[in-house]
């Protein structure tokens, strides 16, 4: 079975301050990894997907097989990253996505 | 582009009708879609997998009698929640992927619909 988890429902920092929304995974296999992010009345989106090694309005997140985790981080927060993130996995040969319960970010002034 | 549209984007009904919720894939062809529930403060989870030309595939605990799904075209799946009843009242939402789009598996998101069974 795949299993995705967020620990903190809540993480509140600073504007300026450094951001790491944790994500850890459980696969038998390969996976493939996403950080999806919801904005307040908006639907949810994709930020990044691990295949792709980008960044995305300042967040980065690397794959780590070893501790099967999938941290998002930011080096620098801003007050428009204020949402809900959801980190999410596709197991190979199943192309829907198993969510964790979500993280959401308050970036305050 | 690779938006997709849900409708409607709320609904209120009695207990006993039936509803039903489109998923429409507006600039791609989608031969799978997916239809997730989201209980407030909760995560979305997979109900099923719709397939166009075929029949769905349900998550385990997913009443197929109940959630009705149908993808009779590449850019149309709808789920009819059959004899609504107030335990099913939640946030239904539907994702489809683009074929066309080679890298990986990322699916678009419709902006969900809200469906409140008094």
């Amino acid at each position: 079975a795949q299993r995705v988890t967020q620990p903190e429902k809540l993480l509140s920092v600073f504007k300026g301050a450094p951001v790491e929304l944790k994500c850890n995974y459980s696969y038998s296999g390969s996976p493939e990894l996403f950080w999806y992010v919801q904005y307040s009345r908006q639907r949810l989106q994709l930020l990044l997907r691990h295949i792709s090694r980008e960044s995305i309005k300042g967040f980065t997140a690397d794959l780590n097989k070893g501790e099967t985790s999938f941290h998002l981080k930011k080096p620098f927060a801003q007050e428009e990253d204020s949402a809900m993130y959801y980190c999410a996995l596709s197991g190979a040969g199943r192309r829907a996505l198993t969510f964790g319960s979500g993280t959401r970010l308050q970036v305050q002034p | 582009g690779a938006v997709v549209s849900q409708h409607p984007s709320w609904v209120i009904c009695k207990s006993g009708t039936s509803v039903k919720i489109e998923c429409r894939s507006l600039d791609f062809q989608a031969t799978t879609m997916f239809w997730y529930r989201q209980f407030p403060k909760q995560s979305l989870m997979l109900m099923a997998t719709s397939n166009e030309g075929s029949k769905a595939t349900y998550e385990q605990g997913v009443e197929k009698d109940k959630f009705l799904i149908n993808h009779a075209s590449l850019t149309l799946s709808t789920l009819t929640v059959t004899s609504a009843h107030p335990e099913d009242s939640s946030f239904y939402i539907c994702s489809a992927r683009d074929p066309a789009r080679a890298e990986g598996n990322e699916q678009f998101f419709g902006p969900g619909t809200r469906l409140t069974v008094l």
